[in-house]
């Protein structure tokens, strides 16, 4: 099956600084990828849609200008989360579905944890 | 608004016993439903699916119904192994083209021999 892949898995990093996390889609080409974000015991909660080459579409509540997404190729897909704060701290998980898919192939999740 | 409540884990189960873990949901239209299974350190796969009222999707011997009448897509396995050990999602995508999914919260099972 298509294979998602995210990097890095697992990120710590100081408050206020900026951490880019990757999505690839590794041997199809991904025309719309979204980002998700888990909390323990909760379930995933959608952030955004990206599209390859617009810009991405954002769920009522996420700060478009805190995280930011790119999708600037059909396989590669970043989220930046900027000026990390300790309620930044999370696991996420981006899926990637290409052109006249239906189903969403998920990458493995990335924790941060800011201190 | 559209929702996916799943039963709370974990479920711990000896082989071979019989699962069910149960999902309802709601939503407008006719959505389509899912469940995924996260394996330890993997994300998450597709294990099965249904796109309309009755149909049964069925994968690696786990099956759902996709129930209209009681919203419920429940899952079911007649005989588990320690290898279906894994955190399963229900979760559903409204009937417009290209949204993503709405997950519930994610069930634990743990099989020991």
């Amino acid at each position: 099956g298509a294979v998602v892949s995210q990097h890095p898995s697992w990120v710590i990093c100081k408050s206020g600084t900026s951490v880019k996390i990757e999505c690839r889609s590794l041997d199809f080409q991904a025309t719309t990828m979204f980002w998700y974000r888990q909390f323990p015991k909760q379930s995933l909660m959608l952030m955004a849609t990206s599209n390859e080459g617009s810009k991405a579409t954002y769920e009522q509540g996420v700060e478009k200008d805190k995280f930011l997404i790119n999708h600037a190729s059909l396989t590669l897909s970043t989220l930046t989360v900027t000026s990390a704060h300790p309620e930044d701290s999370s696991f996420y998980i981006c899926s990637a579905k290409g052109t006249g898919q239906e189903t969403q192939y998920f990458g493995p999740g990335t924790r941060l944890l800011v201190l | 608004g559209n929702s996916v409540t799943q039963m709370e884990g974990p479920v711990t189960l000896s082989e071979e016993a019989f699962l069910t873990i149960n999902c309802t949901y709601t939503a407008t239209g006719y959505p389509s439903l899912f469940w995924y299974v996260q394996y330890p350190g993997e994300g998450l796969q597709l294990l099965l699916k249904a796109t309309k009222a009755d149909d049964k999707g069925s994968n690696k011997g786990f099956e759902a119904t996709y129930r209209k009448e009681t919203t419920s897509f429940h899952l079911e396995k007649g005989s588990v192994q320690v290898s279906d050990s894994a955190v399963y999602f229900c979760a559903l995508r409204p009937n417009q083209a290209g949204t993503a999914l709405i997950f519930g919260k994610g069930t634990t099972l743990s099989v020991s021999s």
